[in-house]
Formats: structure tokens, C-alpha cells, sequence
């Protein structure tokens, strides 16, 4: 069964720095291209970036761009996003997501709630 | 980016209904358009793949339909445990970019 199960998320403040983590199982993690999906409260979806299976490739949301890092460790199995000057707005639940050949997110973890707030 | 809009923003209905979602994409995707449920506490859960492929698992009384800008999500015959919010999601283009959700309610 796979399974995706995120770490990391906490109350910062605005400035400041957050690593989530997404550990992965059930599957071949080093063969699939990895996403992170955030949901502000009471909100939609907002994709956030992704990251190729190799790790060679990375892509981010224009809201992001320049403060998150994605970045992944095959031999571990995990799935990281680095965030940098955290702004009110980056509150959010943030999961990681499985890219399937289609383009969807055919595996979702719980999700690893960010708080940003003075 | 490719806008995604969901209609309606949300529907009442009662177990056995038939209930239409509808997603219009800005620009043609093809048959790049997913779906996905989501129920309150939980994460989305994927439904429906490249228009129209059923996800293993997902009970036949999901279907969806579609081309170029428009789409539909139909569930023939409401159950309880389809009362959520769904979304569709585009992956033609990038950035992914996700309908704003259709709330299922029950009447």
C-alpha cells in the first residue's frame, strides 16, 4: 500500500524557516516525480512545486519561487521542502503528492499543517 | 496559467441523485483533467484520471467526461459517503492548476 506521511510543519513567524519532510513507502519512490499540494484554510488547492524523479529537475509556483526549495533523497525514501522568508500567506496544510504517468496525483499523505504568524 | 472553473460552487442533493460537476478549463488541455474527492479532515483522494480512466478502487458510479475546455464529473447514484467536495485539476500545462472545488451537500 503506498503510503506518504509528512513531517515538519509548525507555528513560525513571519520571516521565518520551516523543512517539511515526506516519507514515502509501499512503492518505488525513485522512479515517480513527487509534488507538494498546499490548502489554506477553508480554501482550494494551490500546487506548490515539483520535483523529477531523479531529482534533476525541479518547478515552482510564482508564489514560492525563490524562498522554497524542493529537493528529495532517493536511499531515504524522502521527500523535503525547504521554506525560507515564511510570509502570513504560506499558512496552509501542506501535502505531498505521487505524479502519475498522466500528470495526476494518484497518492496523497495527511498533510503537515504551516502556521505563520507573529 | 490555465484557470480552472468549477460549477456549481456547490449542490444539495439526496442520496441516489445523480449529480453533474462541471470544469471548464481557459485553454484546450486535451484529456489532461483529473479529479479528485475530499472529504472534511481528509486529504483529496484521486477519482478520475486523463478525463475519463476510473482510479483502482473507486466505485463505478463515478464517471467523467470531456475534451479540449470542458469537462464533467458525474456520480449516477449518490451515497453517503459521497457527500464532499470535489476538484478538478489540469496537468497540460504548468503550473497545475486546480478548479475551486464544488461542494456536495446533502438535502
Amino acid at each position: 500500500e503506498v503510503q506518504l506521511l509528512e513531517s515538519g510543519g509548525d507555528l513560525v513567524q513571519p520571516g521565518g524557516s520551516l523543512r517539511l519532510s515526506c516519507a514515502a513507502s509501499g512503492f518505488t519512490f525513485r522512479n515517480y516525480d513527487m509534488r507538494w499540494v498546499r490548502q489554506a484554510p477553508g480554501m482550494g488547492l494551490e500546487w506548490v512545486s515539483s520535483i523529477s524523479y531523479d531529482g534533476y529537475d525541479n518547478y515552482y509556483a510564482d508564489s514560492v519561487k525563490g524562498r522554497f526549495t524542493i529537493s528529495r533523497d532517493n536511499s531515504k525514501n524522502t521527500l523535503y521542502l525547504q521554506m525560507n522568508s515564511l510570509r502570513a500567506e504560506d499558512t496552509a496544510l501542506y501535502y505531498c503528492a505521487t505524479k502519475g504517468s498522466s500528470g495526476e496525483s494518484f497518492a496523497w499523505g495527511q498533510g503537515t499543517l504551516v502556521t505563520v504568524s507573529s | 496559467d490555465i484557470q480552472m472553473t468549477q460549477s456549481p460552487s456547490s449542490v444539495s442533493a439526496s442520496v441516489g441523485d445523480r449529480v453533474t460537476i462541471t470544469c471548464r478549463a481557459s485553454q484546450s488541455i486535451s484529456g489532461h483533467l483529473h479529479w479528485y474527492q475530499q472529504r472534511p479532515g481528509q486529504a483529496p483522494k484521486l477519482l478520475i484520471y486523463a478525463t475519463s480512466s476510473l482510479q483502482s478502487g473507486v466505485p463505478s458510479r463515478f464517471s467523467g467526461t470531456g475534451s479540449g475546455t470542458d469537462f464533467t464529473l458525474t456520480v449516477s447514484s449518490l451515497q453517503p459517503e459521497d457527500f464532499a467536495t470535489y476538484f478538478c485539476q489540469q496537468s497540460q500545462r504548468a503550473p497545475l492548476t486546480f478548479g475551486g472545488g464544488t461542494k456536495v451537500e446533502i438535502k
